[in-house]
């Protein structure tokens, strides 16, 4: 089955303690990409990558880190989180680009207390 | 002004109604257009991509105007699992990043 796959789905942690979040497509798709989604202001892009060892900042990049070391994994890091960054994550692939349809994960849920 | 506007609703609307939303885009470069459906807490899923001569799915209607620069989606027909939010995305016009309309709720009563 075509899945983006994200662990954890929901996790509690406290500010300042590195946690990364897993995104992995089955799809053999190039582009992949990090949403956060907070309440009234929509899904913003974090990072995105178009390819292996490409990636690029997305509309709210500060904060966090991700790496393209494989096609189809594409993990977020949050070095040293904080109460601002408690959202609902989305990774999502596509075939190549941004200009076509996105597949998206399960969601994160992610409280920094 | 946002790149990409959606009036958030919500649309209240009895079963068996047609509904219809709109979406904003300013830029006029964009070339790829797109309706997804986000239930509550849930990933958005792709509705339906939306072609320059408009295009149907069912019961959903997908419509873009390139001269005002919008896109719309009509439901006729509303179901009671139509309840959700419609985000419409708008991609390219030099970016590769996409860019999310914040939504529209739809809540479809019996």
């Amino acid at each position: 089955e075509a899945q983006v796959t994200q662990n954890p789905r929901y996790l509690i942690t406290v500010t300042g303690k590195k946690l990364t979040v897993t995104c992995s497509q089955n799809m053999n798709h190039e582009y992949m990409s990090w949403y956060r989604q907070d309440p009234g202001l929509g899904l913003r892009q974090i990072y995105y990558s178009m390819n292996v060892e490409v990636t690029d900042k997305g509309d709210v990049p500060e904060g966090y880190k991700v790496s393209r070391k494989e096609k189809r994994n594409f993990p977020l890091i949050l070095e040293s989180p904080s109460p601002n960054q408690t959202s609902l994550y989305f990774c999502a692939s596509s075939l190549t680009g941004g200009l076509q349809p996105q597949h998206f994960g399960d969601g994160t849920r992610l409280s920094i207390l | 002004r946002k790149e990409v506007e959606q009036d958030p609703g919500p649309f209240n609307v009895p079963e068996g109604a047609t509904v219809a939303f709109n979406c904003t885009y300013s830029n006029s470069a964009s070339q790829s257009f797109f309706w997804y459906r986000q239930d509550c807490r849930k990933e958005p899923k792709l509705l339906m991509s939306v072609y320059s001569s408009g295009n149907e799915d069912g019961r959903f209607t997908a419509q873009l105007n390139r001269a005002s620069q919008y896109i719309s989606l009509l439901i006729r027909d509303s179901k009671l699992s139509d309840s959700a939010t419609y985000l419409c995305v708008v991609n390219g016009g030099g970016s590769y990043i996409p860019t999310f309309g914040r939504g529209t709720s739809l809540i479809v009563h019996p």
